[in-house]
């Protein structure tokens, strides 16, 4: 079974540190690019952060860039998010998910989805 | 940046209604639009990618159109499992702000 499990949310104080983890299985996970992307309590959806298959790329939203870090080790098809600075405005559930990304016939999305983890920056 | 901006937010239909959303984007994207279903406490669902192509496992009665600017999410009837929020999303990236369906 295709799956992807994200673990490490809780609560934090306000310019404290967090790091994400989210296990796949199921896939070969060396094959995909991979995304970070969070809900706020009542919001809409935000893509936070993705990386290429060898890591050799990766983009973030504005509002994280030089606090967050995404990673991934292929070795034990595990993608991280290392969250630093964290603000009262990061609080969410933060998803990971897998990225078909694209080509020249368009966009093919992120199809697998994990449950989510609660990240609440709060003092 | 591209932005996005889906319309309506907000819309309230009966069972076996047609409905449709469309998103906007404020430059031309081609045809990097995906679209997404999410319903209340759980992880959203690829519905439409590449604008118009059906994801595998979704039904029929779910549609995308559009190109460059404007894109369209329609359905055909509306069932009773497809009252969510539905989200537009741009190469990979950025979302839409999304559009809640209710029931009537």
């Amino acid at each position: 079974e295709v799956q992807l499990v994200e673990s490490g949310g809780g609560l934090v104080q306000p310019g404290g540190s967090l790091r994400l983890s989210c296990a796949a299985s199921g896939f070969t996970f060396s094959s995909y690019w991979m995304s970070w992307v969070r809900q706020a309590p009542g919001k809409g959806l935000e893509w936070v952060a993705n990386i290429k298959q060898d890591g050799s790329e990766k983009y973030y939203v504005d509002s994280v860039k030089g606090r967050f870090t995404i990673s991934r080790d292929n070795a034990k098809n595990s993608l991280y998010l290392q969250m630093n600075s964290l603000r009262a405005e990061d609080t969410a559930v933060y998803y990971c998910a897998r990225d078909r990304t694209y080509d020249s016939s368009g966009y093919y999305g992120m199809d697998v989805w994990g449950q989510g983890t609660t990240v609440n920056v709060s003092s | 940046d591209i932005q996005l901006t889906q319309s309506p937010s907000f819309l309230s239909a009966s069972v076996g209604d047609r409905v449709t959303i469309t998103c906007r984007a404020s430059q031309g994207i081609s045809s990097y639009l995906a679209w997404y279903q999410q319903k209340p406490g759980k992880a959203p669902k690829l519905l439409i990618y590449a604008a118009s192509t059906l994801q595998s496992g979704v039904p029929s009665r779910f549609s995308g159109s559009g190109s460059g600017t404007e894109f369209t999410l329609t359905i055909s009837s509306l069932q009773p499992e497809d009252f969510a929020t539905y989200y537009c999303q741009q190469l990979n990236s950025y979302f839409g702000g999304g559009t809640k369906v209710e029931i009537k």
